[in-house]
């Protein structure tokens, strides 16, 4: 069963402090991965995306890796800021890459 | 326009009755997806359009739902016999579907409250 799950489900940060989100995928035949960034009452947004063959990929303080072996990937976050409170979602497609498969989410609540 | 919009932000309506939700995509976009997430969820697919026709629609949940997009561009989501148990926002998402990226951009989601 294609599957993608999230941990953790929700986390509280300091400003300024890193964290590292989780995704873990059963999805098959793999196409990219992306990790979305979704502010309340908003739609989500793209913040990276990446195929089988590419491991990491920044968007400003937003590092994404993937391991495509153990089907994992994370989204590190560095010297977080209070607009970082966000859902924030992993995606994986497969197939011909217009099958998307969506975790939950980690909610991530950035505090002063 | 700029990006995804869709209309109306928020819909409330009594169980039973009908509802059509608008989904204007980026111009040009081939590609149209709909999707259903309730609160505290990830986005669940619905059905995906690419042109005028349903590429796959195996997410939609029961035969009450159904998604027209006639001429290519703008698409209607049409609720029957609305359930409480249908209250959602409901996100409409396109993209150029070329490429092995293939991004999608999301619109604001239309809420729906089904009392």
């Amino acid at each position: 069963k294609n599957q993608v799950e999230q941990s953790p489900q929700s986390l509280i940060i300091l400003e300024g402090k890193n964290c590292t989100l989780q995704c873990n995928y059963t999805v098959s035949p793999f196409s990219n991965l992306r990790w979305y960034k979704q502010d309340t009452g908003r739609g989500p947004v793209s913040l990276t995306i990446m195929t089988f063959s590419e491991n990491t990929k920044s968007n400003g303080r937003y590092t994404a890796t993937l391991d495509a072996d153990t089907k994992q990937s994370s989204l590190h976050i560095t010297a977080s800021q209070l607009s970082d409170s966000a859902s924030y979602i992993c995606v994986v497609s497969a197939g011909t890459g217009n099958q998307f498969y969506f975790g939950t989410g980690t909610s991530l609540t950035v505090i002063p | 326009g700029a990006g995804v919009s869709q209309t109306p932000s928020n819909k409330v309506t009594e169980k039973g009755k009908y509802v059509e939700l608008r989904c204007d995509p980026i111009s040009g976009h081939t590609a149209l997806y709909w999707y259903r997430q309730s609160l505290g969820q990830g986005p669940e697919f619905l059905i995906y359009f690419q042109g005028t026709g349903a590429a796959d629609d195996s997410g939609l949940p029961n035969d009450r739902f159904f998604a027209v997009r006639p001429e290519g561009s703008v698409s209607t989501l049409k609720i029957q016999r609305t359930e409480r148990g249908d209250s959602a926002v409901y996100l409409c998402a396109s993209s150029l579907n070329v490429g092995v990226y293939n991004e999608q951009f999301f619109g604001p989601g239309t809420r729906l409250t089904v009392l």
